[in-house]
């Protein structure tokens, strides 16, 4: 049982490049998210999906576009990299249990746009 | 517009003390306040969680307090351990059955527990 896996978990973008994070759940959730990590600032959420063909804007969707073909994988594609997007990137699956919420987090992208 | 806002920044807690964080939100919305820990190199872990519908809850060492009319809630940790030293993050979300993916975080508190 594997959780949520994130590739690449290291990546270095040059301006106006574009990119796909990877994120991939194998507990069969129907939530997943993509947040992004900055100092100071907490997780901040990208986008989110509340099962498969169904995708939402977070707070900070702008230069981000997500699809989800699948239960399982949810990625996040930069369309043009610009140095703002510079962060720490986690995907999380989630599921409701009684009177909790419990997400699970990837281990992280951390992402350098030059 | 920080929607939750975490106090203080940084912490430092001898072994053995009571570290507190502490949380306060706007959106009277919110009904699920979970709080995470955040090892180094690692992604967040769902520590302890509590709804609008009680004022305390406790896990082991670890304590939400929760004060709806003042819309505050914080943790405690007791008996501080240096195997804590952490960054903890407190979170709310709206419309509980439904909000798995939607948190809104706290900016952060660096704790450091010293021998």
């Amino acid at each position: 049982n594997a959780g949520v896996t994130q590739t690449p978990k290291f990546q270095v973008l040059k301006t106006g490049q574009s990119m796909t994070l990877q994120c991939a759940q194998d507990m069969n959730h129907e939530y997943m998210s993509w947040y992004r990590q900055d100092p100071g600032m907490g997780l901040r959420l990208i986008h989110y999906s509340v099962g498969a063909g169904i995708t939402d804007q977070g707070e900070v969707p702008n230069g981000y576009n997500v699809s989800r073909s699948t239960t399982e994988d949810f990625p996040l594609r930069l369309l043009s990299a610009a140095p703002s997007q510079t962060s720490v990137y986690f995907c999380a699956s989630s599921y409701t249990s009684g009177v909790q919420n419990i997400q699970y987090f990837g281990a992280g992208t951390r992402l350098s746009v030059l | 517009q920080q929607q939750v806002k975490q106090s203080p920044q940084s912490l430092i807690v001898q072994k053995g003390g009571i570290s507190i964080i502490n949380c306060a939100y706007e959106n009277t919305a919110f009904d699920y306040f979970p709080w995470y820990q955040q090892f180094p190199g690692k992604g967040p872990a769902l520590l302890i969680a509590i709804r609008p519908d009680v004022s305390e809850k406790k896990e082991g060492r670890f304590t939400i307090s929760f004060n709806k009319s003042a819309k505050q809630f914080s943790l405690h940790i007791m008996d501080s351990q240096p195997g804590d030293s952490a960054t903890y993050f407190c979170a709310a979300s709206e419309g509980f059955e439904a909000s798995g993916s939607r948190l809104t975080f706290g900016e952060g508190t660096q704790l450091t527990v010293n021998p």
